[in-house]
């Protein structure tokens, strides 16, 4: 099976920055993905990395190591809409699906 | 349509009812992925269809969970006899190929269900 992990909650202050953390062990790799949700609403696709290094979009940017299993997303110049669960997700080698781990509850306050 | 489009969007079901939720994917993609997500939790996955094919069911947490997608496009997941423990989110997602490099997964908003 696969086993993503992730913290709970973490919040940060609004125009900070902030580093969500995912580590995953998986058996084969196909890919991981980044998603926002909030509450009440559809998750929305952020990022996918499958090779090493750091994608930078605009304010948020996914970095990976495939070799450690970790993967992280960097939120800048942090805005109060960016108050949301991150939700990391791991594709297993060979497979489509992605598995999703229990999210980061973010909130920014003033 | 321009999103994944899901409905009901809330469904309360006395207990032993059975539901029937419905997923309209967007227009030409391939794969379609259901998932459950419960109160606080991430999205578990039920099961996946490429096409009219449903390639993996490993996900369904029962035999009272049934999922089709008859012409590969629009999908139903139907649940039989319905427990409390069937109360969360149903999430259904699409992707225009197969897998590979970079596929975008698109969410619908999900359709809400509370057995009580």
């Amino acid at each position: 099976g696969q086993n993503i992990d992730q913290p709970t909650e973490m919040t940060a202050t609004e125009g900070a920055i902030v580093q969500i953390n995912c580590t995953y062990q998986t058996s084969g790799f196909n890919g991981l993905f980044w998603y926002q949700q909030h509450a009440g609403e559809a998750p929305t696709f952020l990022s996918y990395n499958v090779l090493d290094g750091l994608e930078e979009k605009g304010r948020f940017s996914s970095f990976l190591s495939r070799s450690k299993g970790y993967s992280y997303l960097l939120l800048k110049e942090l805005q109060m809409k960016d108050s949301a669960s991150y939700l990391c997700a791991v594709r297993r080698g060979g497979s489509y699906i992605p598995t999703f781990g229990r999210g980061t509850s973010l909130i920014v306050h003033p | 349509g321009a999103g994944v489009s899901q409905s009901p969007r809330y469904k309360v079901a006395k207990r032993g009812q059975d539901v029937a939720l419905r997923c309209d994917p967007i227009s030409g993609h391939v794969s379609l992925f259901w998932y459950q997500q419960a109160l606080g939790q991430g999205p578990e996955f039920l099961t996946y269809f490429q096409n009219e094919a449903q390639l993996d069911k490993s996900g369904l947490p029962s035999d009272r969970f049934f999922a089709e997608r008859p012409e590969g496009s629009v999908s139903t997941l139907k649940i039989q006899r319905t427990q409390q423990e069937d109360s969360a989110v149903y999430l259904c997602a699409s992707s225009p190929n197969t897998g590979g490099s970079g596929n975008t997964i698109y969410f619908g908003e999900g359709s809400w269900l509370t057995v009580v």
